[in-house]
C-alpha cells in the first residue's frame, strides 16, 4: 500500500481564490512527521510547512495552512489567496522512525494551475 | 544562512560512462540524503548519510553509491550508466537530530541526461 497518496493529478484555482490539495497517508509509527513542498518548473523542491504527529493545532505558515485529521490520517494544504506564482506541483512527504529513518517518503504530487 | 548547494547543475553522459555529483548541506546540517526523481517513477530515496556513516539506503542497483566527508559534504556516484539513469538527482540537508520531524531541505539538483 502507498504510505502517501495524493489523489488529484491537477488542480486548477482562480487567482484570489483558496484551494486544498488533499494527502492521506498510512503509517503505524506513533512519531512522524508530515511535510509539504513545492516545486516550481526549476525543479527546486521549497519546503512550505511541517505539521508533527503530536502537534495538537494546525499548522500554519503565511497563506499556508495544513488541515491535520490524524484520525482519518489526512494532511490536507490550504492554499489561501492563491497568486499566480503558486502555479506548481505540490508533494505531500511524511518522514518515520526506524527502517524508514533518514528519508521522506513522497506522494504522486499534484499539478497546481492557478487561473488569471 | 545559505541553501544547499548542488553542482553541477546539469551533466550530459554517454551510456557506460561514470558520473559524480556534489551537494554542500547547509551549514550546521549533518545528514544528507540523496532522491533521484524520474517522471515515471517520481520521488525515490538513494540513501542518507549521517556523520560520514550511510544510516539508510534505498532499492538502488551497486551502481548508485555514495560518501560524506567530515565537513557534512556529500557526493554520490553512479557507475556504468544507462538510460534509465537519466533523471533530476535531488540532494537534501536537516540537522539530523531527529528522523521522524527533521525537515530536510533540498538543493536545486543536478539534471543528469544519458545518451
Amino acid at each position: 500500500a502507498q504510505k502517501i497518496t495524493q489523489t488529484q493529478p491537477g488542480m486548477f484555482v482562480q487567482e484570489k481564490e483558496a484551494v486544498t490539495l488533499d494527502c492521506t497517508y498510512d503509517t503505524s509509527d506513533p512519531s512522524y512527521g508530515l511535510f509539504w513542498y513545492k516545486q516550481p518548473s526549476s525543479g527546486e523542491m521549497i519546503f512550505l510547512i511541517y505539521q508533527g504527529s503530536y502537534d495538537q493545532q494546525n499548522a500554519t505558515e503565511g497563506r499556508y495552512s495544513l488541515n491535520f485529521q490524524k484520525a482519518r490520517k489526512s494532511a490536507n494544504l490550504v492554499i489561501s489567496a492563491s497568486q499566480l506564482g503558486d502555479s506548481a506541483m505540490y508533494f505531500c512527504a511524511m518522514r518515520e522512525r526506524g527502517t524508514n529513518a533518514g528519508k521522506s517518503t513522497f506522494g504522486d504530487g499534484t499539478t497546481l494551475t492557478v487561473k488569471p | 544562512k545559505a541553501g544547499v548547494t548542488q553542482t553541477p547543475r546539469y551533466l550530459i553522459k554517454t551510456r557506460g560512462q561514470q558520473v559524480t555529483l556534489s551537494c554542500s548541506p547547509i551549514s550546521g546540517h549533518r545528514s544528507v540524503s540523496w532522491y533521484q526523481q524520474t517522471p515515471g517513477q517520481g520521488l525515490q530515496f538513494l540513501f542518507e548519510y549521517f556523520s560520514e556513516t550511510q544510516r539508510n539506503k534505498g532499492n538502488f542497483p551497486g551502481r548508485f553509491s555514495g560518501r560524506q566527508f567530515s565537513n557534512s559534504r556529500s557526493e554520490m556516484n553512479v557507475s556504468t550508466l544507462e538510460l534509465g539513469d537519466s533523471a533530476l538527482y535531488l540532494c537534501a540537508s536537516s540537522s539530523g537530530a531527529s528522523a521522524s520531524t527533521d525537515t530536510q531541505y533540498f538543493g536545486p539538483g543536478t539534471r543528469l541526461t544519458v545518451l
